[in-house]
Formats: C-alpha cells, sequence, structure tokens
C-alpha cells in the first residue's frame, strides 16, 4: 500500500524559497501511470492544487503560481520535491502531497487516490 | 476557471440520519472528472468517491455520489460518529486544472 509522507521546514522567511519533499514508500514515483501532486490549504484559499510531475517526467503547474513553483523527482530514492520561489504570506498552508492515477486512454488523473498527512508551513517576516 | 461551492457550510446531524452534501458548479462538469474526499482532523484526506459516483476501495455503500452538469450530491447513510469530518468536492478542467469546493463541515452529535 503506497504511502505518501511530507516533511520540510517549518518555517520560511518572506521573499525567501519554500522546499519540500515527499517520501513516496510502498511503492516508485516511477513506476507509473501515476501523477504527483501538491496540493495546499491556507485559511483564506481551502483547498488549492499547486502542480504535479507525471510519471514520464513532464510538469503542470496552476496558473496563479507557475512562475514561482518547480515540481522536480528523484527517482532512485522514490521522492518528490516542491519549490516555491519569493514566499509571501499567501503561501502560509499545509502543504499536502498527492497521487493521482492515470485513466485511460486519455492518459490524464481526474482525482487523487492516495494522499499525505500534510505538513505546515508559516512564513515569517 | 470553474468555481465550486459547497452547501451547506456546516451539518450538524444525528448518528443513524442521511447527510446530504451539495457542490454545485459554474459550468457544466461531466460527471467522470467529480470526485469527493473526507478530511478528518489530523489526518491525511480519503478518496471517497471518483467519476461522480464510483465508490473508491474500502469505502463503505453508505457512501453515494450522484449528479449531473453543475449539480453534484455526496449522500451519506446511517451516519456514525467516525463520519465526523469536513467533504470537499474536486474536479478536473481543462489546461489541465484541478479546483476544490470550499468543504462542508460535518458534525456528528
Amino acid at each position: 500500500q503506497v504511502q505518501l509522507q511530507e516533511s520540510g521546514p517549518g518555517l520560511v522567511k518572506r521573499s525567501e524559497t519554500l522546499s519540500l519533499t515527499c517520501a513516496v514508500s510502498g511503492g516508485s514515483v516511477n513506476s507509473g501511470p501515476y501523477y504527483w501532486s501538491w496540493v495546499r490549504r491556507s485559511p483564506g484559499q481551502g483547498l488549492e492544487w499547486v502542480g504535479y510531475i507525471s510519471y514520464t517526467g513532464s510538469t503542470n503547474y496552476n496558473p496563479s503560481l507557475r512562475s514561482r513553483v518547480t515540481i522536480s523527482v528523484d527517482t532512485s530514492k522514490s521522492r518528490f520535491f516542491l519549490k516555491v520561489n519569493s514566499v509571501n504570506t499567501a503561501d502560509a498552508a499545509v502543504y499536502y502531497c498527492t497521487r493521482g492515477p492515470i485513466v485511460q486512454p486519455t492518459l490524464k488523473f481526474y482525482y487523487m487516490d492516495v494522499w499525505g498527512k500534510g505538513t505546515t508551513v508559516t512564513v515569517s517576516s | 476557471e470553474v468555481v465550486l461551492t459547497q452547501s451547506p457550510d456546516t451539518l450538524s446531524l444525528s448518528p443513524g440520519e442521511r447527510a446530504t452534501l451539495s457542490c454545485r458548479t459554474t459550468q457544466s462538469v461531466s460527471s467522470t472528472y467529480l470526485a469527493w474526499y473526507q478530511h478528518r482532523p489530523g489526518q491525511a484526506p480519503r478518496l471517497l468517491i471518483y467519476g461522480g459516483s464510483t465508490r473508491a476501495t474500502g469505502i463503505p455503500d453508505r457512501f453515494s455520489g450522484s449528479g449531473s452538469e453543475t449539480d453534484f450530491t455526496l449522500t451519506i447513510n446511517r451516519l456514525e460518529p467516525e463520519d465526523s469530518a469536513v467533504y470537499y468536492c474536486q474536479q478536473y478542467g481543462d489546461s489541465p486544472m484541478y479546483t476544490f469546493g470550499q468543504g462542508t463541515r460535518l458534525e456528528i452529535k
């Protein structure tokens, strides 16, 4: 059974870079066919999809965050990562990593079937 | 961008009762692209329903999803104390884009 575990610094200074890791256990990020996403929940915004990386390594991001976000993967250690540049107070949230199964024949994913418990990020001035 | 509005914001019911949670979208959405999640405090969110009405693995048949176009419903029969949680609907849209409703908090008295 696949499990996801987020980790990273709980506190980030405004204008700096937020870096989070999602460890995948019980499976592999490149075993396919899945998409691996980050979703965040902030008091003012509810749940917000941040972006994904696919089993092929392709990425896509929420247009509202695209200029500041990078998602990458370390297949050898079955982890994937989130970086958010130039953080501000609106980036304070609980960040979740998720898995999205591919639907045939579109090869897209429409929902997220595995979630981590989340990691809280606070932004300080 | 499609906006999902859930109602009510909070629902308080007793064990054994039925809960009906609504998710309305600003544009027509195929039920194929509609999912529901349960989020208990301190736990990982859990997929309940995908494809509008298909229960995820291990989800009891007390949970059911229905609806079409702009109006979707999650029904929970025979409520149990463990059903206390926040419930979210989510849709897939072109671009691609994934958007969520603001959530309904279900309290079991």
